[in-house]
């Protein structure tokens, strides 16, 4: 099945301060979406990029499918950005969706 | 607002019982899926469906089962709880083909 990579698996953050999470995926995909997972579980849908660029608030994404990667960036960070970011692919006929291992932002003040 | 809602936040069974765990979307949505996520392992999926009554294995399907009798629901089953199937348990729907899933909220569940 696909692979879906993500990096760095951990990152600490002063408030302020900006970021960017890659998501790297082994064969083509019909689409990506990017998740934050909030400390209490629940995932909250933050773009939908099978391609190209997405831009919400401090929040955008790239995504390069030929290439097979995603990458999300997080500007001017807040602490209530910490939490974990996952990238999630789907591909074939019946939208499987495979997750990334993720990345654990912690963002400090 | 897409909205998918689990029966649970928490749970604690005993081994042996039989688990019911129940999810809902208001969409109309065609897919439904079960996760499981648990530390180190990121989120696996259990098992999903493509419409009622269909349903297909997903990565890790042993010691579960599923029920989709109605569009809007998808129940997970477990025949008989054990302790290794303490996690939190996530269930996602979705429209069609090559589009956006959404998430409940989430299930911990604690089998002792």
């Amino acid at each position: 099945g696909i692979q879906v990579e993500q990096s760095p698996p951990d990152l600490i953050l002063q408030e302020g301060a900006n970021s960017t999470l890659r998501c790297n995926f082994s064969d083509s995909v019909n689409n990506l979406q990017w998740f934050h997972q909030n400390p209490w579980g629940q995932l909250i849908n933050l773009f939908y990029i099978p391609s190209g660029t997405k831009q919400n608030g401090r929040l955008s994404a790239t995504t390069v499918a030929t290439e097979r990667y995603s990458l999300l960036y997080i500007s001017s960070s807040q602490t209530t950005d910490s939490g974990v970011y996952f990238c999630a692919v789907s591909s074939g006929g019946y939208q499987k969706v495979t997750f990334g291992t993720g990345t654990k932002l912690q963002v400090i003040p | 607002d897409v909205k998918v809602t689990q029966s649970s936040r928490y749970l604690v069974k005993r081994t042996g019982e039989k688990v019911f765990l129940e999810c809902v979307q208001d969409m109309d949505h065609e897919n439904m899926f079960w996760y499981r996520q648990d530390p180190g392992l990121g989120l696996r999926l259990i098992y999903f469906s493509y419409d009622v009554k269909m349903k297909e294995k997903g990565d890790i399907p042993e010691g579960y089962s599923v029920s989709r009798e109605k569009k809007e629901r998808f129940s997970l089953i477990l025949e008989s709880a054990s302790t290794n199937q303490t996690s939190m348990y996530l269930c996602a729907s979705s429209h069609g083909t090559n589009t956006e899933a959404f998430f409940g909220q989430g299930t911990r569940l604690t089998v002792v």
